[in-house]
């Protein structure tokens, strides 16, 4: 069970616009920044979105990051099918002498 | 643009070792701001990070593997390396190696080799 907690799965029609969350605690998300990323199947993750809302060169600008306190959220807008994939929220965590913490994953469906 | 390649045994038996190399082209290793991670994926589930060593040769490591767990830097090479020690079933997984900046940002991924424990 992964300290950052993501619903399993969300879905959107062509166009729409979906949220993924990702809540954590003061340890992770609350003093961290939050990175996310894509995994297309079969394939190696990828970086969407780095230090809570920022977006790396070549990905698209529907995808935006926020985070407030303990929680964040990825959205994606003007849904694609090539979006449908699962995705990953990432931050530091503070305790244990300190390491990376990844939610457990959302499986995005286009429906 | 940096670019990353696993290799090592695809089949390990229990109670071995399990040895993984990263080798990295397009950069070097011991250069920049950066770290090079493990990380990796059992079937079906979900991402856990194994650990990073930074250019310096220091590491940080899962507390829930640190005990079974070596990294290291090969600059001559330009590879980075990943030991775990009295593998089980649990720990068949595809393993990613990566290059992070930051606290916890992975920019370049490796396409990820799969390692099964089995005897």
């Amino acid at each position: 069970q992964s300290v950052l907690t993501q619903p399993p799965s969300v879905s959107g029609a062509p166009r729409q616009r979906v949220t993924i969350s990702c809540s954590g605690s003061s340890s992770n998300i609350g003093s961290s920044s939050v990175n996310w990323y894509q995994q297309l199947p079969g394939k190696a993750p990828k970086l969407i979105i780095y230090y809570d809302d920022l977006l790396p060169s070549g990905v698209s600008d529907r995808f935006s990051g926020s985070k407030s306190g303990t929680s964040a959220s990825l959205a994606i807008s003007e849904l694609q099918s090539e979006d449908e994939a699962d995705y990953f929220c990432a931050a530091w965590d503070g305790s244990l002498n300190g390491q990376v913490l990844f939610g457990g994953g959302t499986k995005l469906t286009v429906l | 643009q940096v670019q990353l390649q696993e290799s090592g045994p695809g089949l390990v038996k229990p109670s071995q070792t399990l040895s993984l190399t990263c080798t990295v082209s397009g950069g070097s290793i011991s250069s920049g701001r950066h770290y090079w991670s493990w990380i990796r994926q059992p079937a079906g589930k979900g991402l856990e990070w194994i650990g990073r060593v930074f250019t310096s040769g220091s590491t940080n490591y899962n507390p829930s593997l640190k005990s079974r767990v070596t990294m290291s830097l090969d600059t001559a090479e330009n590879q980075f390396s990943l030991k775990m020690t009295s593998v089980t079933a649990a720990d068949t997984a595809v393993y990613f190696c990566a290059r992070g900046s930051g606290m916890a940002t992975i920019y370049f991924w490796g396409q990820g080799v799969l390692v099964t424990v089995s005897s």
